[in-house]
């Protein structure tokens, strides 16, 4: 069964340091990998996504994520938080080829202090 | 909210009895789908529909249904509403299968006492 592990509950960061947040995957197919921001009383923003090509993936509001194939993960990056980057993150992906869904990981909750 | 409206925002209602939540987008995409959101659990898929009349179980689609009759809207309905169903709803919306991004609603928080 295809599923997506977010192994930290909540990342703790100083503004101005470089922020990651861990997304890995189990899939038997193609994946295709997404990652969303959910600010409180919102609903989810899109961020970027991987289909397919260059595996760093650039998007928006300076953050980048890296597909590594081999790790099968697909780790969320910036290189200098914000205090208003706080927020719940989520990682998502779809196997290419079939009807499948969009798997959510269980989301992290990411803290920037200043 | 890339044209999507929920409503309603928020509701409470008592056990036992029927809730329709409603979901409207103004982009004229084809795919539309209804995810809860529990707190460990991230998002998951209760219903989503491909079309007009169209429709398919997610994973978990147990006690809801769902309607779509025309384009712009998806349909929501706890016929028989209970407790396990408070949570947070979440429609989405695309415009193609595999690759395309789904663009979220504002939600809904449903309590059942």
């Amino acid at each position: 069964a295809q599923s997506v592990a977010q192994p930290e509950d909540q990342v703790n960061v100083a503004e101005g340091n470089p922020l990651t947040v861990k997304c890995t995957y189990s899939v038997s197919g193609n994946p295709y990998l997404f990652w969303y921001v959910q600010y409180p009383n919102r609903g989810l923003q899109f961020l970027l996504k991987y289909i397919t090509g260059d595996n760093l993936v650039k998007g928006s509001y300076g953050f980048e994520a890296e597909f590594n194939k081999s790790q099968t993960s697909f780790h969320l990056k910036k290189p200098s938080a914000l205090v208003s980057d706080s927020a719940l993150y989520f990682c998502a992906v779809r196997i290419g080829g079939s009807q499948g869904n969009l798997i959510f990981g269980k989301g992290t909750k990411l803290s920037v202090k200043p | 909210d890339a044209g999507i409206t929920q409503s309603p925002r928020h509701k409470v209602t008592e056990t036992g009895t029927p809730v329709t939540l409603r979901c409207h987008q103004t982009e004229n995409h084809r795919y539309m789908y209804w995810y809860r959101q529990d707190p460990g659990h991230g998002l998951r898929l209760i219903h989503y529909s491909y079309g007009v009349k169209d429709t398919d179980k997610g994973e978990v689609s147990d006690g809801y249904s769902v309607s779509r009759s025309k384009t712009e809207d998806f349909l929501l309905t706890l016929e028989s509403a209970t407790s396990s169903q408070t949570s947070v709803y979440f429609c989405a919306i695309s415009d193609g299968w595999e690759t395309d991004t789904q663009y979220f609603g504002p939600g809904t928080r449903l309590t059942v006492l």
